[in-house]
């Protein structure tokens, strides 16, 4: 299974651009990079998934560069609401998805 | 839809008891996995089903933990007997086909063993 890395923490204000990165240096050529957005009290909510290059979606845009060992995970403009904790999931149908420790990110007025 | 239902919501109960959990999947999603999340470990993927058959159970911590799905609509995780390590919350997700597709989580279901 490919391990992810991201950092633990996070913080921001309102309204500025959030870039949160993650790490899968064994990353298998068929596996894909998602991402999950958790609130207090909730389940996982699916946000974004990618293979290469770039994904965007209502939401959020997924940066895969060609060698894929990594992903970044971008957030236009957040606002309080947007503090939650972010899981990057790397994998494919043949294997399960591992949820690591996530990425805390705070947002401050 | 109504998305993924887990009863109950909050369940209190005392070392030894047996704790049933239930989970009602999104109508047509073939897949279900069942969660648990501590602060120490994080979310954890106990079990996952495909099309009502368990696939992989790895994750399930030790004999005391069962699960089933009888059928498309339904499945259950029980703890018998319970411990107070048990006590965390427990996710229920279904997805359409596979871990590879979207899943969509129920509410949990909170539980604490005394």
């Amino acid at each position: 299974l490919a391990k992810t890395t991201q950092p633990i923490s996070m913080d921001s204000y309102e309204g500025q651009e959030v870039n949160i990165t993650c790490s899968h240096n064994n990353i298998a050529t068929n596996d894909y990079i998602t991402w999950y957005q958790q609130f207090p009290s909730q389940g996982p909510r699916f946000i974004i998934q990618g293979y290469k290059t770039k994904v965007t979606n209502e939401v959020a845009s997924l940066f895969i560069p060609a060698d894929r060992k990594s992903s970044t995970l971008s957030l236009p403009r957040v606002s309080l609401s947007d503090t939650a904790v972010y899981y990057c999931l790397v994998g494919n149908a043949g294997n399960m998805l591992t949820f690591g420790g996530g990425t805390r990110l705070m947002v401050k007025p | 839809d109504a998305g993924v239902i887990q009863s109950p919501r909050h369940e209190v109960t005392e070392m030894g008891q047996e704790v049933t959990l239930r989970c009602k999947p999104i109508s047509g999603h073939n897949s279900l996995f069942w969660y648990r999340q501590t602060m120490m470990r994080g979310l954890e993927l106990l079990i996952y089903f495909n099309n009502n058959v368990p696939i992989d159970d790895s994750g399930m911590p030790e004999d005391r933990f069962s699960a089933k799905m009888p059928n498309a609509s339904f499945s259950t995780l029980k703890i018998q007997p319970s411990e107070p390590r048990d006590s965390a919350v427990y996710f229920c997700a279904s997805s359409t086909r596979g871990v590879q597709e979207t899943q969509y989580f129920g509410p949990g279901t909170r539980l604490l063993v005394l």
